[in-house]
């Protein structure tokens, strides 16, 4: 089985600070994991991913995560936040193999402050 | 972006009422979802499909039904609708499922009173 637990349901930064928004997942194979990102009234759009290869992945927008499988996390980090990076932010687990099921995580809401 | 049409875009209706929601790719994508988004919860997996007339049950799928008779198309229904289902509804595809990004519609807003 998978699960994903987003470890903060909000987090304020100023804007120029780094982002940290924390994912810790639990899957019973290797697992694909995935940072989406959601502005408000708006639907999802994909970050970027980790599917097994380099540990550091680099996305969108200055993102990026390290896959670290002995803490079963899956941290997404940005050096400077802009305003612009205001939404809401999923973690995705999906297994590599045994299932089809993207399992969500509950969202961290990120506040950019001026 | 990948060519995903929800329909409607928003719906209102009233408790007990059939709804059909859908789902239409022309990604020839294999693998397609449905999800529910409330605050708090993320997104809930209802159901999902991995191919035509193969669907199994996701988290959340009491008083769902699917339906997949084409690749393109994917068919969601509340059977007797109920306030608690009132919800954002996104459809979602995979093109491998598992190791590929989900790639989204979006969005269906229904409202059930």
């Amino acid at each position: 089985a998978q699960s994903v637990t987003q470890l903060d349901s909000h987090v304020s930064v100023s804007e120029g600070t780094p982002v940290l928004l924390r994912c810790n997942y639990s899957s019973s194979y290797s697992p694909s994991l995935f940072w989406y990102v959601q502005h408000p009234n708006k639907g999802l759009q994909l970050l970027l991913k980790y599917t097994s290869a380099a540990t550091l992945v680099k996305g969108i927008n200055g993102f990026e995560a390290e896959f670290k499988k002995s803490e079963t996390s899956f941290h997404l980090t940005k050096p400077s936040a802009h305003m612009s990076d205001a939404a809401e932010y999923f973690c995705v687990v999906s297994a590599t193999s045994g299932t089809y099921k993207y399992i969500f995580g509950t969202g961290t809401r990120l506040k950019v402050l001026a | 972006d990948a060519g995903i049409t929800q329909s409607p875009r928003h719906k209102v209706t009233e408790t007990g009422t059939p709804v059909t929601l859908r789902c239409h790719q022309t990604e020839n994508h294999r693998y397609m979802y449905w999800y529910r988004q409330d605050p708090g919860h993320g997104l809930r997996l209802i159901h999902y499909s991995y191919g035509v007339k193969d669907t199994d049950k996701g988290e959340v799928s009491d008083g769902y039904s699917v339906s997949r008779s084409k690749t393109e198309d994917f068919l969601l229904t509340l059977e007797s609708a109920t306030s608690s289902q009132t919800s954002v509804y996104f459809c979602a595809i995979s093109d491998r499922g598992q190791d590929s990004p989900l790639h989204f519609g979006n969005g269906t807003r229904l409202t059930v009173t």
